[in-house]
């Protein structure tokens, strides 16, 4: 069966510090990677996806970037991190086919100070 | 371009009653539709989706929706709310462009079960 993990599930940071977190998916390959944020009482907001190695699309322009190094790793990035950024994100996969479910992760809840 | 909107922001029920979660949606193509759950502090969790099989979704928990296309709805209904099903639920639709997998989600409704 197919997993997906988060980590760390929790960081507070002080503004200007970088982030990074990452996302790992087992069980499954060549999936498709997603990166959400959940602001405080808001809905979810898709910063970036992935259908494969190297190829990250973004979409809304802020202070973060995305990598995908490996086939089944998505790393979430920040050189200097902005009070805005705090919230909890979360990390999906899906097969990638237009009628396919996406499996989210535990997520991590980042506080900036 | 599709588009998803849930009526309601917040949802209070009493124990044992109806769950009624209203979504809509706006699709030029035949929609895929999910609904998701979430809990305090916790990923979302797959409920039910509809793939144009049977309008009649049943999904996990004793939740289910419908499929109506002359409403273009897809609301998520339980005949009896358990204290447990106290959360955050969530619709999407698939975005049809391309194999990007990308879900266009609602703004979510906040279920609260009162005793």
């Amino acid at each position: 069966s197919q997993t997906i993990h988060q980590w760390p599930a929790t960081l507070v940071q002080p503004v200007g510090s970088p982030l990074s977190l990452e996302c790992t998916v087992e069980g499954t390959s060549n999936p498709n990677l997603y990166w959400y944020r959940q602001a405080a009482g808001r809905g979810l907001q898709l910063l970036f996806y992935s259908v494969g190695i190297g190829q990250i699309s973004s979409e809304v322009p802020q202070n973060l970037s995305a990598s995908r190094p490996q086939d089944r790793q998505f790393i979430l990035s920040s050189k200097k991190l902005l009070l805005s950024d705090s919230g909890f994100y979360l990390c999906a996969w899906s097969r990638g086919q237009q009628s396919s479910e996406q499996y989210f992760g535990p997520g991590t809840r980042l506080t900036v100070t | 371009a599709q588009s998803v909107t849930q009526l309601g922001s917040h949802v209070s029920v009493s124990e044992g009653a109806l769950v009624l979660l209203r979504c809509n949606y706006s699709s030029s193509v035949p929609p895929y539709l999910f609904w998701y759950v979430q809990y305090p502090n916790q990923g979302l969790q797959l409920l039910l989706k509809y793939t144009s099989a049977a309008t009649l979704v049943k999904g996990i928990n004793g939740f289910e929706a419908e499929f109506k296309k002359s409403e273009t709805s897809f609301h998520l209904t339980k005949p009896s709310a358990h204290m447990s099903d106290a959360a955050e639920y969530f619709c999407a639709v698939s975005d049809r462009l391309g194999n990007t997998g990308k879900l266009i989600f609602g703004q979510g409704t906040t279920l609260q079960v009162k005793p």
